[in-house]
């Protein structure tokens, strides 16, 4: 069955750089979540989208932006990064934006500020 | 106070035995409950959802919820090597929120 894609799987960036990590979400998934997890920490949520909407802001700092396309790929723009920024960045789809629905993750991107 | 609650671990059990792992939640109003499995670097793998009281089977897991206790436990049967993983209890607020709220989740460990 079809998963949840993220690109890159790897970013090393400096700090002050831009990066820019897209998810595409499971055919049929209408719903995108972002989560970030920290080393030894447990996921954070940053920010989610429902039919190409915001559909709810968690943690995420006014550095960081993301959208949803019409093709329900989103893509989270980081800015200024800093030192801190370096962490596992997950996204997750469902099939719609409700609370029965399961969340099913991608495989991440590792990103690495120096 | 987080408001997801998991006991850290490890959790060390033998190849073959039942293993235990719990959950408390704070919200009330939360409508349904998560359990991944997450191994180091990976990401995590939804391996059961649970929205009603009682107990819910899917091969060697079991998911029991007790709304009233605000409890949630997730037991594995004939317990594996490769179950060796960290476990992340995940809930879902009640109200229109749908994002997740883990706990940090319990490490085991299944000794051959």
């Amino acid at each position: 069955a079809a998963g949840v894609i993220q690109s890159p799987r790897h970013l090393i960036k400096e700090k002050r750089e831009t990066a820019t990590l897209k998810c595409y979400p499971i055919p049929r998934h209408d719903t995108v979540y972002w989560y970030q997890q920290g080393p030894g920490q447990d996921p954070q949520f940053l920010i989610s989208f429902y039919e190409k909407m915001q559909s709810d802001k968690g943690s995420i700092p006014d550095r960081f932006s993301a959208q949803q396309f019409s093709d329900y790929h989103s893509e989270l723009n980081m800015s200024s990064l800093e030192l801190g920024d370096s962490a596992l960045y997950f996204c997750a789809s469902s099939h719609t934006n409700r609370a029965l629905d399961e969340q099913y993750f991608g495989p991440g991107t590792r990103l690495t500020v120096t | 106070q987080k408001e997801v609650e998991q006991n850290s671990g490890p959790l060390s059990v033998p190849e073959g035995a039942i293993a235990s792992l719990n959950c408390t939640y704070s919200d009330r109003g939360s409508q349904s409950f998560f359990w991944y499995r997450q191994y180091s670097g990976k990401s995590p793998e939804l391996i059961m959802f649970i929205y009603s009281n009682g107990d819910k089977e899917d091969g060697r897991f079991t998911a029991q919820l007790n709304k009233a206790s605000q409890y949630v436990s997730l037991l594995i049967r004939d317990s594996q090597p490769s179950d060796s993983a960290t476990y992340l209890c995940a809930v879902k607020s009640g109200d229109s929120s749908y994002k997740l709220i883990f706990g940090s989740g319990t490490r085991l460990l299944v000794r051959p």
